[in-house]
């Protein structure tokens, strides 16, 4: 089992619709949870953290966070072309930065 | 403005061939990192670094090599050792490793091909 996993997609939204991404985990005992933007040929960049069990909002985006269920997810409202992109799923296992785990990655288009 | 950079962009590598890609970071960051990430998969960690002068082994670390002379610096040799090197190299870094636990700072990338 993967430690942390990803449906690869690709994932193919409508222009202003919601875009939906899940990231399941193995390790109960994780602590901290990310989001990275990766465009196609760049490197990934952070959107989103999530630390506690609830969703947390940022503009259009909301992280999901559910601890019992060893699932975060990442939501994209009012999506955009621009949104256009591999999203990847980072969970820190126990520790510093040197923990932490990314998913394979979910390949995001949005149709105009 | 602050950053990672990292040079060269592009490289092109014979087979039993050394190469040394560079990370430099003026965001005056403790932790640095080098990350390998092939296609279809997600970033795995090759080495890492606390403070000037340390580092640590990562998942991945067989046939590479870093050093830490400098804060600003942390240089990755991929060796001919390395029996599958082709891939995309990524550099981050972080204000320390336990800050945020996972908030990194990505250089542009260096993309190694072996012919």
């Amino acid at each position: 089992q993967k430690e942390v996993e990803q449906n690869s997609g690709p994932l193919s939204v409508p222009e202003g619709a919601i875009a939906s991404l899940n990231c399941t985990y193995s390790d109960r005992g994780s602590q901290s949870f990310f989001w990275y933007r990766q465009y196609s040929g760049k490197s990934p960049e952070l959107i989103m953290s999530i630390y506690s069990n609830g969703d947390k909002e940022d503009g259009r985006f909301t992280a999901q966070l559910n601890k019992a269920s060893q699932y975060v997810s990442l939501l994209i409202r009012d999506s955009q072309p621009s949104d256009s992109a591999t999203y990847l799923c980072a969970v820190n296992m126990g520790g510093g930065a040197q923990k932490l785990v990314f998913g394979q990655g979910t390949r995001l288009t949005i149709n105009p | 403005d602050g950053g990672i950079t990292q040079s060269p962009k592009y490289l092109f590598r014979k087979e039993g061939q050394n190469v040394t890609l560079s990370c430099e970071q003026n965001l005056n960051h403790d932790a640095m990192y080098w990350y390998r990430q092939d296609p279809g998969q997600g970033l795995r960690l090759i080495y890492y670094s606390q403070i000037v002068n340390d580092f640590q082994k990562g998942d991945i670390a067989e046939g590479y090599s870093v050093s830490r002379e400098k804060k600003e610096s942390f240089p990755l040799t991929v060796t001919s050792a390395q029996k599958n090197p082709t891939a995309f190299y990524l550099c981050a870094s972080s204000m320390g490793l336990a800050g945020g636990g996972g908030e990194l700072f990505f250089g542009e990338g260096s993309r190694l091909t072996v012919l």
